[in-house]
């Protein structure tokens, strides 16, 4: 079945980066798109962007340019999210969600929990 | 961007209750639209797409209507682990843009 596997939570300084990965399996990586979406505490779910995962073409949502960066490593059929300079409005859960037609997401990685806190 | 407003924010029921959720959109986005739960402290979950269509091993107390600007989420006959934080989603255009959330509690 398919499965989306996150990496584990993250404590960072203000001004670090930080790196979370999305490891799938099940299906064929490069078939369906793969989207990132952010939860703040206590807040709802607000889609960052997404990247085809067969040319590597990223595209972000307005607020998630600059600093955010999503990439591949299609020989691991794993996707992540880089965020450099952190800052503490960046204290969110990060979720990866796959297509299963463009813009409808039936298979969620479990979040990554970023805590930026000096 | 195409902005999504949900109704109730929060709403109060019983088990075994039928509720209706509804979730306007600031176009119309023919029947692009996505209903997911998300449980405290899990994912979200696909529970109807394309406004009316059932995903996968959902039960069929959960239906979806609605097309353009206007849709419902409904769920008869409640159950415990439906109490939950229901949100729709239009996937008509980019940006992708959510509800603001319906918050599901037992009375």
């Amino acid at each position: 079945q398919v499965q989306l596997v996150q990496s584990e939570s993250e404590l960072k300084e203000p001004g670090a980066s930080v790196k979370v990965s999305c490891k799938t399996s099940g299906y064929t990586f490069t078939t369906y798109a793969m989207n990132w979406v952010r939860q703040a505490p206590g807040q709802g779910l607000e889609w960052m962007g997404w990247i085809h995962t067969n040319t590597g073409n990223p595209t972000y949502a307005q607020g998630f340019t600059g600093r955010f960066v999503f990439s591949l490593d299609t020989s691991v059929s794993t996707a992540y999210l880089q965020i450099s300079s952190l800052k503490a409005e960046d204290t969110a859960v990060y979720y990866c969600a796959k297509d299963n037609q463009p813009g409808v997401w039936g298979s969620w990685g479990q979040g990554t929990l970023v805590t930026v806190s000096s | 961007d195409i902005r999504m407003t949900q109704s109730p924010s929060s709403l109060s029921a019983s088990v075994g209750d039928r509720v209706t959720i509804t979730c306007r959109a600031s176009q119309t986005i023919s029947s692009n639209l996505n209903w997911y739960q998300q449980r405290p402290g899990k994912a979200p979950k696909l529970l109807i797409y394309a406004a009316s269509s059932l995903q996968s091993g959902v039960p069929s107390r959960f239906s979806g209507s609605g097309s353009g600007t206007d849709f419902t989420l409904t769920i008869n006959s409640l159950q415990p682990e439906d109490f939950a934080t229901y949100y729709c989603q239009q996937s008509y255009r980019s940006p992708r843009t959510f509800g603001q959330g319906t918050k599901l509690e037992i009375k």
